[in-house]
């Protein structure tokens, strides 16, 4: 696993309003994935999983979608709340990896008041 | 349920000087034990991981080493810290079978 080591995109939305937040993955053969809440100073959460044969998950106000065709992933979150405000992590992982994670550069989500 | 535990907290430590934190895992067994570097406002750099007691893969050449001597510990170790071995430092287990990992809390160390 790898940073992309870029500074994080950020993503800034009015509370109450819907967040997606998008991800790009790079390998192909990745049969699990992965969205993490990082809030400043602490480590990441976990928020939903999304497994390589379904292309759509529900949780509470989460939904992950799997686009694997162009290998994207997208988390949207309804009715977002100030705490949600966090940097976003997508992950993923594949089938004889010792279950490692590849994690994306992160998204910093600001919601305003 | 399982737990994970890892300190200190926050480090400043001084050029040259050793580095050992350490990272404990409770309520499971053989788990796959991570460290992770975290570079301020950036994503999550893999250091190393171990699969088992003794067996320790490392993902980047650096000044840093890992060690597992029990089952559920895992400890990131330095002879002698450099200015650029500053960071975030989270430690993360799964489970063989699985692959949700769970994160430890972060240690947060700045070299001076």
């Amino acid at each position: 696993g790898e940073s992309v080591g870029l500074h994080l995109p950020t993503l800034s939305v009015q509370e109450g309003d819907n967040s997606i937040i998008n991800c790009a993955y790079s390998n192909s053969a990745s049969d699990y994935f992965i969205w993490y809440k990082q809030e400043s100073g602490k480590g990441p959460q976990f928020i939903i999983d999304i497994r390589s044969n379904m292309d759509k998950r529900q949780g509470q106000r989460v939904t992950v979608l799997l686009n694997k065709t162009v290998k994207h992933l997208s988390l949207q979150i309804a009715a977002t709340q100030p705490g949600d405000s966090a940097v976003y992590f997508c992950a993923e992982t594949f089938s004889g990896s010792a279950r490692q994670l590849t994690f994306g550069s992160g998204t910093q989500l600001t919601v305003l008041p | 349920s399982q737990t994970i535990h890892q300190w200190p907290a926050t480090l400043v430590q001084p050029v040259g000087s050793p580095l050992s934190l350490e990272c404990t895992v409770e309520g499971t067994s053989n788990p796959n034990l991570y460290w992770y570097r975290q570079a301020a406002g950036r994503g999550l750099q893999l250091l190393f991981y171990s699969v088992g007691i003794g067996q320790i893969s490392s993902e980047v050449p650096q000044n840093l080493s890992a060690s597992r001597p029990q089952d559920r510990q895992f400890i990131l170790s330095s002879k002698k810290l450099l200015l650029s071995d500053s960071g975030f430092y989270l430690c993360a287990w799964n489970l063989q079978e699985g692959a949700e990992a769970f994160f430890g809390q972060g240690t947060r160390l700045t070299v001076v």
